[in-house]
């Protein structure tokens, strides 16, 4: 089955607690991208990446790091999490003009 | 800067109606639109894509239409259901940017009472 996962679904953490959230894809795309949503502001784009080892900025990237090592994965690092990056946390996979979404990660930082 | 607009926070309509979603943009041309459905606590689905030279497009019960004049797309859904409900989200290309890399609406809370 065609599908993007997420782990962890749900991560309660302390400021500064450094964390990754895994992002998987089985349907060999080369887009990426990670998405933040919060109440009253939508989707925001965090981080796309095109292809391995090209990852670029997208609205909200400040306190994230991405890396895209190999194809399948994309995750989303927290280096220093603070209390305003608690949200609900997408990964998306693209081909075409389409995008596929992973089931979200909430996260809350305490 | 490009802005999207979906100008309805909720719709509550009648099972068996029609419901009409606006997502209305600014400031560039995209070369396509789409939108997605959203479930609480859920990733978005695609659901229709539409280029900038298709007026209309179909799926089933789904509707969307595309005016580049108006900068704003009509997303139909037909003979509504109780599990239509959903928040709906409109989605465009960043300016220049490369496949996939979408600027999205808030979204249209869709509410179908039985």
């Amino acid at each position: 089955e065609a599908q993007v996962t997420q782990n962890p679904r749900y991560l309660i953490t302390v400021t500064g607690k450094k964390l990754t959230v895994t992002c998987s894809q089985n349907m060999n795309h080369e887009y990426m991208s990670w998405y933040r949503q919060d109440p009253g502001l939508g989707l925001r784009q965090i981080y796309y990446s095109m292809n391995v080892e090209v990852t670029d900025k997208g609205d909200v990237p400040e306190g994230y790091k991405v890396s895209r090592k190999e194809k399948r994965n994309f995750p989303l690092i927290l280096e220093s999490p603070s209390p305003n990056q608690t949200s609900l946390y997408f990964c998306a996979s693209g081909a075409g003009r389409a995008s596929t979404f992973g089931p979200g990660t909430r996260l809350t930082v305490t | 800067s490009q802005k999207i607009e979906q100008n309805s926070e909720a719709l509550n309509i009648q099972e068996g109606k029609t419901a009409t979603l606006t997502c209305n943009y600014t400031n560039y041309s995209p070369a396509y639109l789409q939108w997605y459905r959203q479930d609480p606590g859920r990733g978005p689905v695609f659901l229709l894509l539409i280029r900038e030279n298709e007026k209309e497009k179909r799926k089933e019960r789904l509707k969307v239409t595309f005016d580049t004049t108006l900068k704003q797309s009509l997303f139909h859904i037909t003979a509504s259901q109780p599990a239509d409900s959903a928040t709906y989200l409109c989605a465009l290309p960043y300016y220049g940017g490369s496949q996939g890399n979408l600027i999205f609406g808030k979204g249209t809370k869709l509410s179908v009472k039985p």
